[in-house]
């Protein structure tokens, strides 16, 4: 079955400093994969997707992931992290390109710190 | 980027009332809608989908008869929680999807709506 672990519940940083947020998948086929962030009172954003192609890909707001098919893994990274980046984020693996399911992950709440 | 609203945002009732979430595409037509569950520090679980004018098609374990889903309109979908009992406080999220192309369609999420039941 299908599943999206994000292994850190809570992370805390300094703004400024830089931040990675790991996300590991099981899927059978080609994963599509998305990252997504949710702030208190606002619905999900997403922030970056990954069909195929380049394994590093570029989303909003400064954030980027790498696909590593060898590690089943798919973290999210930003290089200097502001305190505006305080939320909540949510990796997924979807179904297909229309994503008609997603399958989400726990969650890691980041917490920054000025 | 695409708007969806919901409404109420936090919602208390009774034991064995019912209880109607609406979940609302404010700028584009929304043919398919997706309605999730999400339980303190758990992940969003999806309870349905929904296209527009047909039926619901629900995801395995979720019951049809407590959880009713009307999407009537291409900019309005409804989720009615019906005869609600203290387990089925949670936070619901929708979103939705318009139409697709062939090409990427991403999902807009609303901001969730809380449900306490007493």
């Amino acid at each position: 079955a299908q599943s999206v672990t994000q292994p850190d519940i809570h992370i805390t940083v300094s703004e400024g400093a830089s931040l990675e947020l790991r996300c590991n998948y099981s899927y059978g086929a080609t994963p599509y994969l998305f990252w997504y962030v949710q702030s208190p009172g606002q619905g999900l954003q997403l922030l970056l997707k990954y069909f195929s192609g380049d394994t590093l890909v570029q989303g909003i707001k400064g954030f980027e992931a790498e696909f590593k098919r060898s590690q089943s893994s798919f973290n999210l990274r930003k290089p200097s992290v502001h305190w505006s980046d305080a939320a909540e984020y949510f990796c997924a693996v979807g179904d297909g390109r229309n994503t008609d399911k997603l399958i989400f992950g726990t969650g890691t709440r980041l917490q920054v710190f000025p | 980027g695409a708007v969806v609203s919901q409404h109420p945002s936090w919602v208390i009732c009774k034991s064995g009332t019912s209880v109607k979430i609406e979940c609302r595409s404010l700028d584009f037509q929304a043919t398919t809608m997706f309605w999730y569950r999400q339980f303190p520090k758990q992940s969003l679980m999806l309870m349905a989908t929904s296209n527009e004018g047909s039926k619901a098609t629900y995801e395995q374990g979720v019951e049809k008869d407590k959880f009713l889903i009307n999407h009537a309109s291409l900019t309005l979908s409804t989720l009615t929680v019906t005869s609600a009992h203290p387990e089925d406080s949670s936070f619901y999220i929708c979103s939705a999807r318009g139409m697709t192309s062939g090409s990427y369609n991403e999902q807009f999420f609303g901001p969730g709506t809380r449900l306490t039941v007493l």
